[in-house]
């Protein structure tokens, strides 16, 4: 079954305890990223990686940091948390897929972590 | 001002009828467009992508109009199934996410 898993799920944890969210997917994307969302302000992304050993920033990368060194795995990284960083984390996977009327790339999400910083 | 913007609503509507998402984006480079749908609590999924010419999916209608930067939405013949957050999503070098627009469909 094709998917994204991230891991793990819920966490509640104090500040400056560092922590990393797993994320790994099977369908051989290129592409992935990770979003925060929090309420009102929608998915906001903070790093994405084209490919192996290649990522850049989103829009939100501060206090954050990732690594790809295989490409199925994209771990997110908070060497010091804050309670600011509260929220609602997704992993995404693309591949780009043409079509006769377009490009389209379909997201592949995880079912993402609940993280929870006091 | 945001570059993906949508009316967050919520819209409450009954089983049957017809309603319309619009959602405008500010970066004209913009390539590609989709609506995704999240229920509550849960990861986004793919609904359907925009294409210039239009797209439909039985009852789900999408456009672009790129002299005016929207993309718009419609439902026909409402389910209960329906009831969901809706993301307008704009994609040039990376994906841009609106805020949603959330939809309840009533019996």
């Amino acid at each position: 079954e094709a998917q994204v898993t991230q891991n793990p799920r819920y966490l509640i944890t104090v500040t400056g305890k560092k922590l990393t969210v797993t994320c790994s997917q099977n369908m051989n994307h290129e592409y992935m990223s990770w979003y925060r969302q929090d309420p009102g302000l929608g998915l906001r992304q903070i790093y994405y990686s084209m490919n192996v050993e290649v990522t850049d920033k989103g829009d939100v990368p501060e206090g954050y940091k990732v690594s790809r060194k295989e490409k199925r795995n994209f771990p997110l990284i908070l060497e010091s948390p804050s309670p600011n960083q509260t929220s609602l984390y997704f992993c995404a996977s693309s591949s780009l897929t043409g079509t006769p009327k377009g490009d389209s790339y379909e997201q592949y999400f995880g079912p993402g972590t609940r993280l929870t910083v006091t | 001002r945001k570059e993906v913007e949508q009316d967050p609503g919520p819209f409450n509507v009954p089983e049957g009828a017809t309603v319309a998402f619009n959602c405008t984006y500010s970066n004209s480079a913009s390539q590609s467009f989709f609506w995704y749908r999240q229920d509550c609590r849960k990861e986004p999924k793919l609904l359907m992508s925009v294409y210039s010419s239009g797209n439909e999916d039985g009852r789900f209608t999408a456009q672009l109009n790129r002299a005016s930067q929207y993309i718009s939405l419609l439902i026909r013949d409402s389910k209960l199934s329906d009831s969901a957050t809706y993301l307008c999503v704009v994609n040039r070098d990376d994906m841009r996410f609106g805020a949603g627009t959330r939809l309840t469909v009533k019996p």
